[in-house]
């Protein structure tokens, strides 16, 4: 199944730091989100990326597509003890209309 | 303000129980949607309902039965109650059917005794 796989599956890092996470996926996709999901709470967008870009920022998020390998990567900059959270990327199916979730980066930041 | 809600947010049940979870979603989207999430987080789609049509219906037992009695609610109804149906279940909604950025509810934590 075209199923997004998340590494790492966990990261610790200190406040200030930068985190990186990615994601592949198997086959071809129209484009690929990254969500955000604090502990007991819903998934929440971040942002989008489609087929046809290679890089796209939003605040301190910067999100990179590399369809060639099929994959993707997710920088958080100057991360906070706020950003502790996990990270799921979805990729859309080639048919169907429906969103594939990984299993997630889970996130911690230290203050 | 919510834009998507469920209720309830916590369920604790006994095996073979029947049990609903409601969602509503004032975002004024067409398409609404079911996830399942699993103790490992992974997350995925059960159903989808397009303008109150059911589009997606992801090799789900069919003792769950979705309704939409309109395109603001998608509520979910389980029958006979399995263990392995203790999950975190999610709520979302979309502008349109396809692939666009999914507004979630704050999920419902099923625990099933």
């Amino acid at each position: 199944s075209q199923q997004g796989e998340e590494d790492p599956q966990a990261l610790s890092i200190q406040e200030g730091e930068n985190a990186t996470m990615n994601c592949s996926y198997k086959t071809s996709i129209n484009n690929l989100q990254w969500y955000r999901q604090n502990s007991g709470r819903g998934l929440v967008h971040l942002i989008l990326i489609r087929s046809n870009e290679r890089e796209k920022h939003s605040g301190r998020l910067r999100v990179t597509l590399d369809t060639s390998k099929k994959s993707s990567s997710l920088l958080i900059t100057a991360s906070r003890a706020a950003d502790t959270a996990s990270y799921f990327c979805a990729t859309d199916a080639a048919q169907g209309g429906k969103l594939i979730f990984g299993q997630g980066t889970e996130l911690s930041v230290k203050p | 303000d919510t834009a998507v809600s469920q209720t309830p947010k916590y369920l604790v049940t006994q095996m073979g129980n029947d049990k609903s979870i409601k969602c509503e979603q004032n975002l004024g989207h067409d398409t609404m949607y079911w996830y399942k999430q699993d103790s490992k987080k992974f997350l995925k789609i059960m159903f989808s309902y397009n303008n109150k049509e059911l589009i997606i219906n992801e090799t789900v037992p069919n003792r769950f039965s979705p309704k939409s009695p309109d395109k603001a609610h998608l509520n979910l109804h389980i029958n006979s109650l399995e263990l392995g149906d203790s999950a975190v279940y999610f709520c979302a909604s979309s502008p349109r059917h396809g692939t666009d950025t999914q507004y979630f509810g704050p999920g419902t934590r099923l625990t099933v005794l």
